[in-house]
């Protein structure tokens, strides 16, 4: 069955710090990989996705994420983090189906130390 | 151009009563998603709409949920009666129909907050 894995439910960094968001997927086929964010009151927001092209894909807000299949692995990271980055992320996976279901992680909270 | 939007944002029932929820999809968008995160556990797929067919409703906890999309357009998600196993936030989707993307992104709405005393 397929299924992600978010390390840590909370994580917090310093402002400016590195950000770095864990997630492990498993799957028995060649999967498309995505993070979401959700801001207070907000809906979920794509931040990037993986489709089978480059490996490390970048996102919006200067976000960055790398597949590593041999991991089975999918991290989010930011060089330097603000405090608008203060959300709820999820790693999610779908399948080579174009209009396939999400299956989401449990979410990781992001807070921002100032 | 409008996004998904859901309706209400909140509510609070009590067990027994009935609730519906709404979903107004992207338009031109003939796939429809319903998820639902209940507290402290992962947001998990419901069902699937291609325009009013049930394309895919393999994650429909029981036959107290009914998902109805009449004409194709906006989604309605009943529950009757309601327990209170069934708080927790319901989330709509929808993406564009099939074409030359690879992938066709799902677009999500706010969210209902639904509580169950």
């Amino acid at each position: 069955a397929q299924s992600v894995t978010q390390l840590g439910s909370h994580v917090s960094v310093s402002e400016g710090a590195l950000v770095l968001l864990r997630c492990n997927y498993s799957s028995s086929v060649p999967p498309y990989l995505f993070w979401y964010v959700q801001y207070p009151n907000q809906g979920l927001q794509l931040l990037l996705k993986y489709t089978s092209a480059a490996t490390l894909v970048k996102g919006i807000n200067g976000f960055e994420a790398e597949f590593k299949k041999s991991e089975t692995s999918f991290h989010l990271t930011k060089p330097s983090a603000h405090m608008s980055d203060a959300a709820e992320y999820f790693c999610a996976v779908s399948f080579m189906n174009r209009d396939d279901k999400i299956i989401f992680g449990k979410g990781t909270r992001l807070h921002i130390l100032p | 151009e409008a996004g998904v939007t859901q309706f209400p944002s909140h509510s609070v029932i009590e067990k027994g009563q009935t609730v519906t929820l709404r979903c107004d999809p992207i338009s031109g968008h003939d796939n429809l998603y319903w998820y639902r995160r209940v507290m402290g556990k992962e947001i998990k797929f419901l069902l699937h709409f291609v325009k009013e067919s049930k394309q895919d409703e393999s994650g429909m906890p029981n036959n107290r949920f009914l998902a109805e999309r009449t004409g194709g357009t906006y989604s309605t998600l009943k529950v009757q009666p309601a327990e209170l196993e069934d708080s927790g936030v319901y989330f709509c989707a929808s993406s564009q129909p099939p074409g030359l993307a690879l992938y066709n992104e799902q677009f999500f709405g706010p969210g209902t907050r639904l509580t169950v005393l």
